[in-house]
């Protein structure tokens, strides 16, 4: 099956700092990624969506100029949580869309923010 | 997308089928079912979806109600490592605009 990397799996800053996250598809090209943002005990929240070579969409209430997503290459894209607060802290996780027969969306393994 | 009803949590025997119902009767002709799980502190994980017919793969079966206002999940033997949230999710076809929204989820625990 397909694979995706997001990396780091984990991450301690301190506030005010910005943090990057990156999700590869490590084995096909994926034109659409997604990000999404998972608080305990809750389920996951899209917050955008990304396509190669174009600016991602995002969600209904999601700070665009706080979470920036780029994504350059066919097998990479980036979120940034730029000047990150203590409400950030969450579990953030992308997901890439396989353009083989099913189509179906693949995960990558989740970066945990704390943000102290 | 169509809105999906799960129950809050099951339990399970190991070694016994886990059957696992998803309401979506507003489900429109066009979107498929989709089944999720995600292991605690992990990514999700695709099992399986389907159209109209039932389906079966490595992982599990996916049983679609003729009317498809309804399906069920089977794990045909739990393990403990099934334990996990899992997603019952309706959506359209994916060379469309393919978001995938998640609901609440089920929450299976596998007991010995």
């Amino acid at each position: 099956g397909a694979v995706v990397s997001q990396h780091p799996s984990r991450v301690i800053c301190k506030s005010g700092t910005s943090v990057k996250i990156e999700c590869r598809s490590l084995d096909f090209q994926a034109t659409t990624m997604f990000w999404y943002r998972q608080f305990p005990k809750q389920s996951l929240m899209l917050m955008a969506t990304s396509n190669e070579g174009s600016k991602a969409t995002y969600e209904q209430g999601v700070e665009k100029d706080k979470f920036l997503i780029n994504h350059a290459s066919l097998t990479l894209s980036t979120l940034t949580v730029t000047s990150a607060h203590p409400e950030d802290s969450s579990f953030y996780i992308c997901s890439a869309r396989w353009q083989g027969a099913a189509g179906e969306l693949f995960f990558g393994e989740g970066s945990r923010l704390t943000v102290l | 997308d169509a809105k999906t009803t799960q129950p809050t949590s099951m339990d399970c025997a190991e070694g016994r089928a886990a059957n696992l119902p998803c309401n979506h009767s507003t489900i429109s002709g066009n979107e498929y079912v989709y089944w999720y799980r995600q292991i605690h502190s992990q990514g999700p994980q695709y099992i399986i979806h389907g159209l109209k017919n039932n389906e079966t793969n490595e992982m599990a079966s996916l049983i679609i109600t003729e009317d498809r206002k309804s399906s069920t999940l089977i794990l045909p033997h739990a393990t403990l490592r099934d334990t996990a949230v899992y997603y019952c999710i309706v959506r359209l076809p994916l060379d469309s605009w393919g978001k995938l929204q998640f609901g609440a989820g089920t929450q299976v625990v596998v007991t010995p």
